[in-house]
């Protein structure tokens, strides 16, 4: 059984576009993440979502709009791609807050 | 602002040699350091850190931290070429306490 799940694995688009990436944990962790790891496998930080209520929002475009149906989900929306968000997406749980972080398997997004 | 830096970027070795990888921080109200591999997809948890001095093993996958001097290192013993990866370090800093700042890893290369 997948613990942390992201679909779809890969994604390329056209600038402009708008498109969503879903995940899911089957953890029963509070806490989920998107970080975005840039070409130079740089992990960062953009949104942390605890029981469902947004806690960190790290300077992240507003283009980008996470969204958290139930505590168990975390999607994320982009809006308007720009060749700049050419990354792999990384959604992640944790059941402490600063504790290990479970990963899926990482979203790649290739904007052209 | 807090940031972790790992060194060195970059390492290729033999199978068999031994490596030590380094990881030094500065967080705000620091309470513990997190070691990570990334293969080709998720980064999986190695080690998490909180005293001072306390080795923790995982069978030739060693690591220490050294809360004076800010910094952590993590030691492979006879290396194999299943060892290759990206090394990461995380803190949680004081502000988000739900967030890891990630160094920007260390690309160990073992050779046969």
């Amino acid at each position: 059984d997948t613990a942390v799940s992201q679909t779809p694995k890969y994604l390329v688009t056209q600038m402009g576009n708008d498109k969503s990436i879903k995940c899911e944990q089957n953890l029963g962790h509070d806490t989920m993440y998107w970080y975005k790891q840039d070409s130079k496998k740089f992990l960062k930080i953009m949104f942390s979502y605890n029981n469902k209520e947004l806690i960190i929002n790290e300077t992240v475009p507003n283009r980008f709009s996470p969204k958290s149906p139930d505590k168990a989900h975390l999607n994320l929306h982009i809006n308007s791609l720009e060749l700049g968000d050419s990354a792999v997406y990384f959604c992640a749980s944790s059941k402490v807050v600063g504790g290990e972080l479970f990963f899926g398997e990482g979203s790649r997004l290739t904007v052209l | 602002e807090d940031k972790v830096v790992q060194s060195p970027l970059s390492l290729v070795v033999h199978e068999g040699d031994t490596v030590t990888l380094n990881c030094s921080y500065e967080v705000t109200n620091f309470r513990s350091l997190l070691w990570y591999k990334q293969e080709k997809k998720a980064p999986t948890f190695l080690f998490m850190l909180t005293s001072s001095g306390i080795e923790k093993k995982s069978g030739r996958l060693s690591s220490i931290l050294d809360k004076k001097e800010l910094f952590s290192i993590l030691n492979i013993t006879a290396t194999q070429t299943g060892d290759s990866a990206v090394y990461l370090c995380a803190a949680p800093p004081l502000q988000g306490a739900q967030k890891l700042v990630f160094g920007q890893g260390t690309r160990l290369t073992i050779n046969p």
